[in-house]
């Protein structure tokens, strides 16, 4: 692979359930980035990482969670998921927080 | 707050050019990029700018004014292919990027 995948593509999910969406990239990144878009609003910036071990809140943080147990990979978990959360996940990775941002495929998150 | 303004929806006619404006408002500037993204994919990156002045790239150029906190892009020689959303960002003081909702782009026949 060359980039950074995502995966599930798409999801129905109960509310109250947990869900683990998963992002991977490939391109040894140091910083990895979780955002959601939603119809008329601009991304926005859940959970970011700066290098593999930290992480830091970013706009909209609340019922998500993060971790970054190394550098290609950065899960996004929700704990207990709610309708407001549908929306679509993008994942992106750069090289440095100062750097172009490249985006995965994207997952759509629908909780009913 | 941090504020980033672009218009909703523009329409042009293939083969024409078409500037799209950014206006933004944010806590400290670290550079301004446009991306591009078609319905139902990710977003790809266009341009870069940090300094003030115009970047071309191909068909695609973008301009910043620091001092106005003001942006554009122009897309020259449209094609049916550029139908797509144009975001634009800002890298904030906190190296954090604040996004644009982005600028709908339909091209004509």
């Amino acid at each position: 692979i060359a980039g950074i995948t995502q995966a599930p593509t798409s999801q129905i999910l109960a509310a109250g359930r947990r869900m683990t969406l998963r992002c991977t990239q490939d391109m040894r990144h140091n910083a990895m980035y979780w955002y959601r878009q939603d119809l008329g609003l601009g991304l926005r910036l859940i959970h970011y990482s700066n290098t593999a071990g930290t992480t830091g809140k970013g706009e909209v943080p609340d019922g998500y969670s993060v971790s970054r147990a190394n550098t290609d990979d950065f899960p996004l978990t929700l704990a207990s998921a709610v309708p407001s959360q549908t929306s679509v996940y993008f994942c992106a990775s750069s090289n440095s927080g100062t750097e172009t941002q490249y985006f995965g495929p994207g997952t759509r998150l629908l909780v009913l | 707050g941090q504020n980033i303004d672009q218009p909703t929806e523009m329409t042009a006619t293939e083969g024409a050019i078409v500037q799209i404006n950014c206006t933004y408002q944010t806590s400290g500037f670290n550079g301004l990029f446009w991306y591009q993204q078609h319905a139902g994919e990710a977003p790809t990156f266009l341009s870069y700018n940090v300094l003030d002045g115009l970047e071309e790239k191909g068909r695609f150029s973008s301009f910043l004014s620091r001092s106005k906190g003001y942006s554009y892009l122009l897309l020259k020689e449209l094609q049916m292919k550029d139908s797509a959303s144009y975001l634009c960002a800002v890298l904030d003081s906190n190296y954090q990027l604040i996004w644009g909702a982005g600028t709908k782009l339909i091209i004509k026949p």
